[in-house]
């Protein structure tokens, strides 16, 4: 059974360009979630998608915008890239429904480095 | 605003010895806290976690403890190894009820096992 898969796995981008990420959930997973982790710091929320809509989103900026397609696939996209952006992309996928919430299983994350 | 603050931010224990982690949160809604190991270049991988209706979880060499009205829970790993290096995060999470799944993580400890 194959888990979470990211990809790329490393990614170099100039300033102001712009970046996608994909994601494959585990497989009996139908909810992805996106986490920022810059270095040395935990992970942090940036938003969640369920039935190809965003559930819930966290601070980050409008330049971040994400899609989930039908087979519950996930692409997170990234504007005008700052330095700032930066950081470890991870993705996980769970399985939620109010009453029953499943662990959350990380890939294994994009490094985004912005130049 | 960090929703769960962690500490030690580093930690350096002997082969054999007893590592103790410590987190603590302000969100009563909070109604799940895992605990995730994060080797360098790897996603974070779900360790343990607990609901607060207990007060103390055991898996092996690792232990959560909860204490639900000091609003604060720790990682006790037993006859640590060098195998256990790694950074540990705590988590939160509200949701069982609402469906929301989005975690709020502390920011790490890296701890070091020395043989």
């Amino acid at each position: 059974d194959a888990g979470v898969t990211q990809s790329p796995t490393h990614l170099i981008k100039t300033r102001g360009q712009q970046v996608t990420l994909r994601c494959s959930p585990k497989s009996g997973h139908d909810t992805v979630s996106w986490y920022q982790q810059a270095l040395g710091q935990g992970p942090q929320f940036i938003f969640q998608y369920y039935e190809e809509e965003e559930r819930q989103r966290g601070n980050f900026p409008d330049r971040f915008s994400g899609h989930q397609f039908p087979n519950y696939s996930s692409e997170l996209n990234v504007n005008a890239l700052l330095l700032g952006d930066s950081a470890l992309y991870l993705c996980a996928s769970s399985l939620v429904r109010i009453g029953v919430n499943t662990e959350a299983f990380f890939g294994q994350g994009t490094r985004l480095t912005v130049v | 605003q960090q929703q769960v603050k962690q500490s030690p931010q580093s930690l350096i224990v002997q082969k054999g010895g007893i590592s103790i982690i410590n987190c603590a949160y302000e969100n009563t809604a909070f109604d799940y806290f895992p605990w995730y190991q994060q080797f360098p270049g790897k996603g974070p991988a779900l360790l343990i976690a607990i609901r607060p209706d207990v007060s103390e979880k055991k898996e092996g060499r690792f232990t959560i403890s909860f204490n639900k009205s000091a609003k604060q829970f720790s990682l006790h790993i037993m006859d640590s190894q060098p195998g256990d290096s790694a950074t540990y995060f705590c988590a939160a999470r509200e949701g069982y009820q609402t469906g929301a799944n989005n975690l709020f993580f502390g920011t790490g400890t890296r701890l070091t096992v020395i043989p």
